[in-house]
Formats: structure tokens, C-alpha cells, sequence
């Protein structure tokens, strides 16, 4: 069965720090990546999303930046962090092709704080 | 541009009643909506979906109605029960996108008063 991971879980960062949100996803292979932020009384803002190893597209301009080094490893880094960086990130993946018929399948999600 | 709406922020109900979550979207190309739950501090699952070649889907207590000319769709779940307290997430995509980027909603909190 599939499975994804993101890490840390929770963190506290102060501004102008450098940020590293790392997710795997396991048992299944070419996934579509995705990285979501779920800001204080906001919805689920799409950031990031990858079909692809090197293949990054940015939804939104911001102060972060996402690669994927590897078939299954999704990273979200930021060399400066910003206050308006806080926020719940999720990382999700889904079985790429064949139209969208399916969910997105989502990670336990990882609490930034930035002081 | 806001393009999946939930206006409600929240919304209590009486544990056996009856919930209804609302949605709206604006872009036509949308063709597929999905509901998500999500409880604190973890990441939102799967609860049901709808195409746009139907008007209702339903699975157990949670029934799904679109109303295309309206852009308008809505979660009902029937009875409410103290565990279904959440946030709910209304997504939607456009079925023909090889992206798989869903759009959701601003989410609405429910709960469910025992």
C-alpha cells in the first residue's frame, strides 16, 4: 500500500532563518506532487506541484521553493524566512495520468511558526 | 481570484440533525468536486465526490448535490454525529487536467453538539 511522509511536524523558525520540509511518498512510483499551505483562517493554498523528477511549477509567487531530486522525495525550502511563511504545509500525491478520477491523497501535514 | 468559495466559516448543529455545507465555484471548466475532512493538526482525507454528469452522489450519512447552472454544490450529512466535527474542504478541478491540481475552498468548521 502506499504511503506518504512529511518532516518535521512541527516547527519554530526565526525570521530570516532558512526552512527545509522534507516528504516521501512510498509504494507506488511517478507520483504528481504537491505541497499546500493552510494559513490561519484561510484555505488550502496549492504552492507547489511537480509531475515529474527536476519538474517544478510554482502556483504562486512567494518566498519559497520546492524541488524534487528524486521519483518520490518532494522538498519545500526557503532561504529567508518571512512572518507570513506560518502556516499548516501539506504535502500530497496522487496516480498521475488517465484525467483526475481519484483524491489527492495528503501527508499528517507539518506546523511552521515563524517568530 | 477565489475561485472555489465557502462562505461560511462555520457552522454548529445538534448531534441527529441534519448538516449542510455549502460551496460555490466560478470557473466553468470545473467538471469534478470532492469534499475533504480535516481535524486538527492533520492532513485532510478523502469523503466523497461528484462529477459533473450527475446532480447527487451519495455514500452513507454524506450526500453530495451539484447544481451546475448555479456553480453551486453542497455536502449533506444526515445524521450529524459529534465525530464529524471538522473542517470541510470543498475542492475542484477541471477532469481533462494531467496536473491533478485541485482548488479548494476557505473551509467551514463544522460542529456537532452532542
Amino acid at each position: 500500500s502506499q504511503t506518504i511522509h512529511q518532516w518535521p511536524a512541527t516547527l519554530v523558525q526565526p525570521v530570516g532563518s532558512p526552512l527545509s520540509l522534507e516528504c516521501t511518498v512510498e509504494g507506488t512510483s511517478n507520483p504528481n506532487l504537491y505541497w499546500y499551505r493552510q494559513a490561519a483562517g484561510r484555505g488550502l493554498q496549492l504552492l507547489f506541484y511537480s509531475v515529474g523528477i527536476g519538474q517544478i511549477s510554482s502556483e504562486v509567487p512567494q518566498n519559497l521553493s520546492a524541488s524534487r531530486p528524486q521519483d518520490r522525495q518532494f522538498i519545500l525550502s526557503s532561504k529567508k524566512l518571512l512572518l507570513s511563511d506560518s502556516g499548516f504545509y501539506l504535502c500530497a500525491w496522487r496516480i498521475p495520468g488517465q484525467g483526475f478520477t481519484g483524491e489527492l491523497f495528503f501527508g499528517e501535514g507539518s506546523r511552521l511558526t515563524v517568530l | 481570484d477565489q475561485q472555489v468559495k465557502q462562505n461560511s466559516p462555520s457552522l454548529s448543529v445538534q448531534e441527529g440533525r441534519i448538516s449542510i455545507l455549502n460551496c460555490d465555484y466560478t470557473n466553468s471548466m470545473f467538471d469534478y468536486f470532492l469534499w475533504y475532512k480535516k481535524y486538527p493538526a492533520e492532513g485532510p482525507t478523502f469523503l466523497i465526490s461528484i462529477s459533473s454528469i450527475k446532480d447527487k452522489n451519495e455514500d452513507g450519512r454524506f450526500t453530495v448535490f451539484l447544481n451546475k447552472s448555479a456553480k453551486h454544490l453542497s455536502l449533506h450529512i444526515v445524521p450529524s454525529q459529534p465525530g464529524d466535527s471538522a473542517v470541510y474542504f470543498c475542492a475542484a478541478i477541471a477532469g481533462t487536467s494531467n496536473t491533478g491540481k485541485l482548488i479548494f475552498g476557505q473551509g467551514t468548521t463544522l460542529q456537532v453538539k452532542p
